[in-house]
């Protein structure tokens, strides 16, 4: 498994986009980006997956550059809910059953 | 609300005590999975079943044991466990064993005396 680095934490205000990079230097040519959201006591959920370039479905958008050697996640216009730990997981799902958490980064919204 | 329930919500056990956690899905997903998350730690897989069948023991210690009766349904059961095994569990279900995209249950928050 590819392995990846998040910042620890941001901050940012409502209404504010807000951009988490993770860096996976050594992904592989099978490996998929996938993105979680976990907020306190409460189990992980899937955000977003990508592969290479751009996806964006209701809650956020994925960016990838053409070398994948690191991805960003954006969410547009926070609110204070969306205070959470956000998670990004690299890995062949073809090959693999593990989905490896790491320490993620801790969001926090404020008013 | 994701389509995967867990019981109970809390649990406070002793060491000597034997107790067997709850997940189910409802999601007609054929693959379920354990999670252990301990404080200040990341999510560690502990098992993997693929139509009830067990795929993956990450080295998980005896005291747990894992059962998987039907597609939707888990149980962890517990016994003889150590103060350092208090945490929160969580279930997690996917359409197929090989997809990253999974939908994990609230947790059990485990509590070992």
């Amino acid at each position: 498994l590819a392995k990846t680095t998040q910042p620890i934490s941001m901050d940012s205000y409502e209404g504010q986009e807000v951009n988490i990079t993770c860096s996976h230097n050594n992904i592989a040519t099978n490996d998929y980006i996938t993105w979680y959201q976990q907020f306190p006591s409460q189990g992980p959920r899937f955000i977003i997956q990508g592969y290479k370039t751009k996806v964006t479905n209701e809650v956020a958008s994925l960016f990838i550059p053409a070398d994948r050697k690191s991805s960003t996640l954006s969410l547009p216009r926070v609110s204070l809910s969306d205070t959470a730990v956000y998670y990004c997981l690299v890995g062949d799902p073809n090959n693999d059953y593990k989905l490896s958490f790491g320490a993620g980064t801790t969001v926090t919204v404020r008013a | 609300e994701t389509g995967v329930t867990q019981t109970p919500r809390h649990l406070v056990m002793g060491m000597t005590n034997k107790k067997s956690l709850k997940c189910e899905q409802h999601l007609g997903h054929n693959a379920m999975y354990w999670y252990k998350q301990s404080a200040k730690k990341p999510l560690e897989l502990m098992f993997v079943y693929s139509l009830e069948e067990r795929v993956e023991n990450n080295s998980v210690p005896s005291r747990f044991s894992p059962e998987c009766p039907n597609s939707s349904h888990l149980f962890l059961h517990l016994h003889t466990l150590q103060p350092e095994d208090s945490a929160l569990y969580l279930c997690a279900s996917s359409p197929t064993p090989r997809d990253f995209r999974q939908f994990f249950g609230p947790g059990t928050r485990l509590t070992v005396l």
